[in-house]
């Protein structure tokens, strides 16, 4: 099982539409998550870091479950500068603070 | 300010060859990682500098990779010999001492084709 799992899509958006990604983590003592975001044929940026409480960034929503060790992103009102792989990441913190463990990320594609 | 920069941006090698490649950091960057994304799989890790000292190499494939920091500014990563499956994108990150975990910067990554 890997460590981090994603629907790879692709998810194929028009403009306007809300669309929502899920992940999720396999070891239960996984202590940060994020959402990167990577242009095609680019470096992985991070777009924003997942919280418990939920947290909102514009037109993004993350959330996290750790009961059900589930994330997903909520992009309302999509744009077609959002068209990118979204990468869904986990950090195991302790002796492992800098390691970042990657999903194989979830293509989407926004048209006019 | 200059971000993460990685040298060569592609590199086409034959199997059994040597590759060397190079990550500049951001500077004053402290912590430097190294990453690796092929065909079809995920991103992964393969080690963790602090500085010059290797803080987590346990993303390492084998012994035909090595890593050094030297000085504890640029990196280089050798593939010695290189083979098939080594062929993907190398990816370097650097981030400050203190800093927001989970938040590293990305080079634009190396191109390595195996042949």
């Amino acid at each position: 099982r890997k460590e981090v799992e994603q629907d790879p899509g692709p998810f194929n958006v028009p403009e306007g539409a809300t669309v929502a990604f899920n992940c999720t983590y396999s070891n239960s003592a996984s202590q940060s998550f994020f959402w990167y975001r990577q242009d095609c044929r680019k470096e992985p940026k991070l777009l924003m870091s997942v919280y418990s409480s939920g947290n909102e960034d514009g037109r993004f929503t993350a959330q996290l479950n750790r009961a059900s060790q589930y994330i997903s992103l909520l992009i309302r009102d999509s744009k077609l500068s959002d068209s990118a792989t979204y990468l869904c990441v986990v950090n195991m913190g302790g002796t492992s603070y800098g390691k970042l463990t990657f999903g194989q990320g979830t293509i989407l594609t926004v048209h006019p | 300010e200059a971000g993460v920069t990685q040298f060569p941006s592609h590199s086409v090698i034959e199997k059994g060859q040597t590759v060397t490649l190079r990550c500049d950091p951001i500077s004053g960057h402290d912590n430097l990682y190294w990453y690796r994304r092929v065909m079809g799989k995920e991103i992964k890790f393969l080690l963790h500098f602090v500085k010059e000292s290797k803080q987590d190499e346990s993303g390492m494939p084998n012994n035909r990779f090595l890593a050094e920091r030297t000085g504890g500014t640029y990196s280089t990563l050798k593939v010695q010999p290189a083979e098939l499956e080594d062929s993907g994108v190398y990816f370097c990150a650097s981030s400050p001492v203190k800093w927001t975990p989970g938040e590293a910067f990305f080079g634009q990554g190396t191109r390595l084709t195996v042949v």
